[in-house]
Parts: C-alpha cells; structure tokens; sequence
C-alpha cells in the first residue's frame, strides 16, 4: 500500500527560484492538506483541500500555492523561494465523515533556501 | 483561535518507567482532539483519538481522556519501552475530516535501557 507519497525527499533551491512539492495519495481520500514542519512550532496549515477543483488557505499561506485538479493529487508550488521557507514539508489525506477524522501524512519533502 | 499546547520537551526517562505528557487546548465547542507519533525520519501517525467528552483514546498501551472541564488531554503510558522513542504532537480538528489540524508544538521523548 503506497498510502500517501511525496516527492522529492530532499531539495535544496537558491532564494528567487520556484518548485512544485508534488503529492499524491490513492487512498481516494476527498481532504488533503500541506503542512509546514519548523522546530519548537508544531506543524502549521498552508492550505487545503476538500475535493477535487476545491482549495483554501491555511494558516500560513504566503508564499504558496496549490490546486486539485484531481482527486489523488495535491502539488504544492513555491513562487519565488526564501530561505523563511526551508522547513520539513508534509502532504496529509483524510476520508469524509466524523467516523474517518485520522490524517494519513507522507514522509515529508526537507526543503532547504539558500 | 484553536490552539493546543504541549508540555516543554525533551523528556528522558528509563524502561519501564511512567509517562505523562501534557496537552490543554483552547478551542469553542466540540472539537476532536488526537495524539499523532512521528519515527525518525517518517512522516506523522495517529496514535489515539478522542471525539467527545469523556471518551478515552487507546492504542499500543498509550491512553489519553478527553476532559472538557479541564481543556486537557493528556497522553500516558504505565511502562515505557525503548521503541517509544518518537516526538509525540497532539492535535485537534473539526469537521468532516482531518484536513485542518491544529497541533501543539510536539514533544521529543528518549526512553534509555
């Protein structure tokens, strides 16, 4: 079971430069979300999705951008890269209904911005 | 807002020794509140949830009550092994899903021989 997959594991991107974090899940999970991982902090909401063509903000969302145009996948671009931005990067899925409330999360992309 | 906060870490304890790790949160109405493990080097786990007042988590030995009067859900485990070694996050959601999580700020536990 491949569960929810992200690529790539490690990058590092000079300031200026965009990416895409790519995510995808075949679970046929409906929600997904990117989390941003930073020491002492937790993990925080940048956006997130509840279906396909349906997106919106998290809590720390400059900087960043994402769509759904399908149900399995859930890229993750960064505009124009800063090193505020390195962190640990986590893509999590989760099926509907209060009964199916547990967040699958993939192994995380180390983004470094030099 | 939501928010949830954990006690400070590291904490270091020997085998077989008692945990106890704190979480209060602070939230309006009813939400879910969830304990999640992370391995090194591996993305987060669920390792128990709870979804109402009173109910208790369980899983792999680990308990956790949801208790309202007190916005606190904290984590324990009566006898610790080695392989509990994990940053332990505890979080909270609402709604359908699990899509927007808000969690504390994680705590690194070390269990030695």
């Amino acid at each position: 079971n491949a569960g929810v997959t992200q690529t790539p594991k490690f990058q590092v991107l000079k300031t200026g430069q965009s990416m895409t974090l790519q995510c995808a899940q075949d679970m046929n999970h409906e929600y997904m979300s990117w989390y941003r991982q930073d020491p002492g902090m937790g993990l925080r909401l940048i956006h997130y999705s509840v279906g396909a063509g349906i997106t919106d903000q998290g809590e720390v969302p400059n900087g960043y951008n994402v769509s759904r145009s399908t149900t399995e996948d859930f890229p993750l671009r960064l505009l124009s890269a800063a090193p505020s931005q390195t962190s640990v990067y986590f893509c999590a899925s989760s099926g509907q209904g209060h009964l199916n409330q547990e967040a699958f999360f993939g192994q995380g992309t180390r983004l470094t911005v030099v | 807002g939501d928010s949830v906060t954990q006690m400070e870490g590291p904490v270091t304890l020997s085998e077989e020794a008692f945990l106890t790790i704190n979480c209060t949160y602070t939230a309006t109405g009813y939400p879910s509140l969830f304990w999640y493990v992370q391995y090194p080097g591996e993305g987060l786990q669920l390792l128990l949830k709870a979804t109402k007042a009173d109910d208790k988590g369980s899983n792999k030995g680990f308990e956790a009550t949801y208790r309202k009067e007190t916005t606190s859900f904290h984590l324990e485990k009566g006898s610790v092994q080695v392989s509990d070694s994990a940053v332990y996050f505890c979080a909270l959601g609402r709604g359908q899903g699990a899509q927007k999580l808000v969690f504390g700020q994680g705590t690194r536990l070390t269990i030695n021989p």
